[in-house]
């Protein structure tokens, strides 16, 4: 089964610092999709990620994947406090046939970002 | 986000109780799941379901057992639950393409907190 480990597992960052969080996968990757969580609430999705080299970004959040490393990075610029939370990285299961959007997910990064 | 919503949001029962999880979409669209996250463990998919259809079930105990009416709510009846099922459960949509690869995006509830004493 496809398995993502994520890095680092949590990540403690002063405000307006840039921080790196990494997805990566056992299997090849058909797509990526980051995501992030407050403590006890819903995932709300931040991104997706569907071919090689494609980059994202939403404000301060960038996005990129490489297929070639099965891997993916999310990237925060200057942070602030409202980007505290747990972020997520799910892939789909498999790229052909019914997947039915199956998604296999990381075990979260939990960034702290301090005023 | 009022796209998918879950009732109740805290939960907590005994082990002999009967209970059930209710999500609601209001997306339009045609897949729901459930989800398990369990302290320090990855986000576990229990159950599939598209066009009101099971089409996925994750060797997920008999004590849980979902239940798809309509494309627009989803159940999840619970009875004799163990301790360790205690987890927040999280229910999705999404709009599958029936047969084709899909990667569209899957949207979450805000998910139920479940404590079994």
């Amino acid at each position: 089964s496809q398995e993502l480990e994520q890095s680092p597992q949590s990540l403690i960052v002063q405000e307006g610092k840039n921080l790196t969080i990494n997805c990566t996968s056992s299997k090849t990757l058909y797509g990526l999709y980051w995501y992030k969580q407050k403590y006890g609430e819903g995932l709300i999705f931040l991104m997706m990620l569907q071919k090689g080299g494609e980059e994202k970004s939403h404000e301060k959040i960038t996005a990129k994947l490489d297929e070639k490393k099965q891997q993916s990075s999310l990237h925060i610029t200057a942070s602030q406090p409202s980007h505290a939370g747990i972020y997520l990285c799910g892939a789909p299961l498999r790229a052909g046939g019914t997947s039915y959007g199956k998604l296999t997910f990381g075990q979260g990064t939990i960034l702290t970002v301090h005023p | 986000e009022t796209g998918v919503t879950q009732t109740p949001r805290h939960l907590v029962m005994g082990m002999t109780n009967k209970k059930s999880l209710k999500c609601e979409q209001h997306l339009g669209h045609n897949a729901m799941y459930w989800y398990k996250q369990s302290a320090k463990k990855p986000l576990e998919l229990m159950f599939v379901y598209s066009l009101e259809e099971r089409v996925e079930n994750n060797s997920v105990p008999s004590r849980f057992s979902p239940e798809c009416p309509n494309s627009s709510h989803l159940f999840l009846h619970l009875h004799t639950l163990q301790p360790e099922d205690s987890a927040l459960y999280l229910c999705a949509s999404s709009q599958d393409r029936l047969g084709r690869p899909s990667t569209d995006t899957q949207y979450f509830g805000p998910g139920t907190r479940l404590t079994v004493l």
